[in-house]
């Protein structure tokens, strides 16, 4: 069992530049999310889905979208890169709820040039 | 805005040695969880403890939440070079954004 990836590992971005970010879970779980995490920031929330077919904005969505289509998959996509985008990204499945314990993937980190 | 605020925000100690690190929140919550990172990667789930708990146990690690304070300490007991890694709080609630909110984090270096 996997546990949830993502796909790419680290990726330079020139500005401008469409780029989604890729992440598969194989745990079953309901809820899944998307956090940049900057330096001195701690972990901030993207966008998330509470369960196949919905999504909701959190903290900082602006440039950022995300789809739904399956239980599975969580992709981010950034729209027209900017240097601000620059940050490590990670998403984190839970089984149901807000409450639960929340396991992560290891990582993309972006740089946007 | 971040939910939670760890102290310190950097700790370093000897191998054997105790570690303690604070955790202030914000709003109400309905559980307060700890979480690991090791430099590079993911972060770990370490332990939850409920909005109607004080105390939790596991193995070294002992958590405790003052809901009146919006406080919360994680103890890690006789620490190992091991357990260096950055430690964050987050906050969870079944009400509104629906997602645990991370502090900033604490990191931790046990010398050997």
């Amino acid at each position: 069992i996997a546990g949830i990836t993502q796909a790419p590992t680290s990726q330079i971005l020139a500005a401008g530049r469409r780029m989604t970010l890729r992440c598969t879970q194989d745990m079953r779980h309901n809820a899944m999310y998307w956090y940049r995490q900057d330096l001195g920031l701690g972990l901030r929330l993207i966008h998330y889905s509470n369960t196949a077919g919905t999504t909701g904005k959190g903290e900082v969505p602006d440039g950022y979208s995300v789809s739904r289509a399956n239980t599975d998959d969580f992709p981010l996509t950034l729209a027209s890169a900017v240097p601000s985008q620059t940050s490590v990204y990670f998403c984190a499945s839970s089984p149901g709820g807000n409450t639960d314990t929340q396991y992560f993937g290891p990582g993309t980190r972006l740089t946007v040039l | 805005s971040q939910q939670g605020e760890e102290d310190p925000q950097a700790l370093s100690i000897q191998e054997g040695e105790n570690a303690t690190m604070n955790c202030s929140y914000k709003t109400s919550i309905n559980n307060l969880q700890w979480y690991r990172q090791n430099s590079g990667r993911g972060l770990v789930h370490l332990i939850l403890i409920r909005s109607n708990e004080r105390e939790k146990h596991s193995g070294r690690l002992r958590v405790t939440l003052d809901t009146s304070k919006k406080s919360s300490s994680l103890l890690i007991t006789a620490s190992r070079a091991a357990d260096t890694a950055s430690y964050f709080c987050a906050g969870g609630k079944d009400t509104g954004r629906r997602a645990l909110t991370f502090g900033s984090g604490t990191r931790l270096q046990v010398q050997p």
